[in-house]
This record gives structure tokens, C-alpha cells and sequence, in this order.
């Protein structure tokens, strides 16, 4: 199994609509769990970044952690086709080394207008 | 404005030639990553530095060589020993206690004819 599932999709949405994004992980051990945002042929941008379980919400985004069930959702609520990129689940064990972040595959969104 | 430059944007190189992918930050920070991206795949960590003049393997070391004598700029060389060089490569910097935080340039895309 590997340490992080991410559903690649692609996943296509009619703007307005609520979009789920969602990753699993192995590591019991994971703390630091993060969302970026990377559009096409770009560079990964920093979304949303949560420590331990529990929500956090910035704007139209929600970024929900359950360790219990070992499970990371982002929901995007009021879609935009400005939202239409690549999602990557980052996750670390430890929050003084970004060398280990460990990523996600990405799933690719597409907003329809 | 600060941020991360990579250049060249695109490069083309024939199998069998070295090539040296440039990063340069001016963000002060003292951490920097060498990331590959493939279709399909997450992000995966070639090389790191936390400090100037060293520098550390990540998970895929194997073909690539960087140096770090200067904190604003951390090179990549993809040598010819790399199997599979054709990719698109992210460079990352960071700041001590800024956990999962990583900000990324807009990449290197290299193909190999």
C-alpha cells in the first residue's frame, strides 16, 4: 500500500458546484497535512495547510483532516473556472522537515462556465 | 517581487549530454529541493539542501549531481547516467519552522530526443 491515495481523476464540475477533493494515507504517524494548487505547466502553490485533525476554512475552501479514519478532504464550495488545476495532498510526520513531505499524485479539476 | 526563478523554461538535449537546470531565490530562505514530476506520479524529491554548502539525496539521487556554494542559487546537473531524464523538474525553498510550507518555481521541462 502506498503511503498516500489520491484519486487522479480527472474530475469535471459545472461551475457553482460544490467539489470534494480527497487523499488516504498509511502513516499513522503523518501530522502536517497540506493542499497545492498547481495549474498547468506551473509550479505547485502553497493552499491550505492543517496540523493534527479538525477543519479549516480560508474563503470557498475547507480543508478537513479525520485521523482516525486516515482520510484528508478539500471542498471547494461555489466552483470557478479559475479553480481548474491540479490538487496534490501533501503530508509530513514531522514539521521541521519539509524534506520529508510526502505527495499525493494530484487531481486534475476542471470547472465548466 | 520575490519568489523562485528556474530556468530554462524548456530544454531539449540528446541523449548522452549533460544538462544543468538553474534555480535562483531571493527569499531568504535557507532551505532548497530539487523535485521531478511525471505524468501520473507525485512529486519526488531528487535533492536537498538546508544550509549552504551541503546537501542531501532524496529519494531519487541516482544520475543528477547539485552543488550549493551561494544560499540564493541551488543547480541541477542531470547527467547522461540518468536512464529516463525526460521530465518536468520543480526547484522548492523554504524557511526553518514554516512546516509543509514550500514555494515552488514555474519549472524546467526536459526532454530528451
Amino acid at each position: 500500500q502506498k503511503e498516500v491515495e489520491q484519486d487522479p481523476g480527472p474530475l469535471s464540475v459545472p461551475e457553482g458546484a460544490i467539489v470534494s477533493l480527497n487523499c488516504t494515507y498509511s502513516n499513522s504517524a503523518f501530522q502536517y497535512f497540506m493542499w497545492y494548487r498547481q495549474y498547468s505547466r506551473k509550479g505547485p502553490e502553497l493552499l491550505m495547510y492543517t496540523y493534527s485533525s479538525g477543519n479549516k476554512e480560508d474563503g470557498r475552501f475547507t480543508a478537513q483532516v479525520d485521523k482516525s479514519s486516515k482520510y484528508i478532504s478539500l471542498f471547494i464550495r461555489d466552483s470557478q473556472p479559475s479553480d481548474s488545476a491540479t490538487y496534490l495532498c501533501a503530508m509530513s510526520a514531522s514539521g521541521g522537515s519539509n524534506y520529508k513531505l510526502t505527495f499525493g499524485k494530484g487531481t486534475l479539476l476542471t470547472v465548466n462556465p | 517581487d520575490g519568489g523562485i526563478t528556474q530556468s530554462p523554461k524548456y530544454l531539449f538535449r540528446k541523449e548522452g549530454q549533460n544538462v544543468t537546470l538553474s534555480c535562483e531565490q531571493n527569499l531568504n530562505h535557507d532551505a532548497m529541493y530539487w523535485y521531478r514530476q511525471d505524468p501520473g506520479q507525485g512529486l519526488r524529491l531528487i535533492y536537498y539542501s538546508q544550509i549552504v554548502n551541503d546537501f542531501q539525496k532524496g529519494d531519487i539521487a541516482e544520475g543528477y549531481s547539485v552543488s550549493r556554494e551561494k544560499k540564493e542559487s541551488f543547480p541541477l546537473t542531470v547527467t547522461s547516467a540518468q536512464k529516463n531524464p525526460t521530465a518536468f523538474y520543480l526547484c522548492a525553498s523554504s524557511t526553518p519552522g514554516a512546516a509543509g510550507e514550500l514555494f515552488f518555481g514555474e519549472g524546467s521541462r526536459l526532454t530528451v530526443l
